[in-house]
């Protein structure tokens, strides 16, 4: 079982650019999330989709947009990248009644 | 105040301790996690608690609902140990999301 696929892995982006992080998980999850991680303050959560066709922001949604292609993928977009979005993300996924959380490797994007 | 806040921020032990991460939590929660994370690398569950005590090798988790409070204690600590730990809580709502605390940066030296 492969869990949880973030790509790319790592991405230099200049300021205004866009790009989009992709995430699959192949265990039949409903829920699916993704999250930033910067120093000292933890993780926070971007976009959540509870089940396929819905989604809902979370904590910091500003400069981002999420597509729930199916149930398999989730990704997160960022339609014109700024110098605040540098940080670590992470794509994770559960079953909301069985709430074992299963993260991705992490996205590390650097904005110049 | 975060919902969820962790002791210590850091820790260094020498090979062979005790160590113990503390986390306290201010909302409703359905479930608590403890998370590990590697430098350069992914995020990694450790266990999940609603209730009591969970052990699973070296590492041992306990959790008091009245208090708010959890522990994870990592008996015999080793280099490999190193990492960062995270807790984070699921609220009560149906969601399935997680509030996190800021980590404990932990590390063991030989």
């Amino acid at each position: 079982n492969a869990g949880v696929t973030q790509t790319p892995k790592f991405q230099v982006l200049k300021t205004g650019q866009s790009m989009t992080l992709q995430c699959a998980q192949d265990m039949n999850h409903n829920s699916m999330y993704w999250y930033r991680q910067d120093p000292g303050m933890g993780l926070r959560l971007i976009y959540y989709s509870a089940s396929e066709g819905t989604t809902d922001k979370g904590e910091v949604p500003n400069g981002y947009n999420v597509s729930r292609l199916n149930k398999r993928e989730f990704s997160l977009r960022l339609e014109s990248a700024a110098p605040s979005q540098t940080s670590v993300y992470f794509c994770a996924s559960s079953m909301v009644l069985l709430p074992e959380a299963f993260f991705g490797q992490g996205t590390r994007l650097t904005v110049v | 105040k975060n919902e969820v806040e962790q002791s210590p921020q850091n820790l260094t032990a020498q090979e062979g301790e005790f160590i113990t991460i503390n986390c306290s939590y201010s909302v409703g929660i359905s479930a608590l996690h403890w998370l590990q994370q590697h430098p350069g690398g992914g995020i990694v569950s450790l266990f999940m608690l609603s209730s009591g005590k969970k052990k699973h090798g070296r590492l041992i988790a306990t959790i008091n609902i009245q208090e708010k409070h959890s522990s994870l204690h990592i008996t015999a600590s080793h280099p490999r140990d190193s990492a960062v730990y995270i807790c984070a809580v699921r609220g009560s709502s149906n969601t399935g999301k997680l509030i996190f605390g800021q980590g404990t940066t932990l590390q063991v030296k030989p």
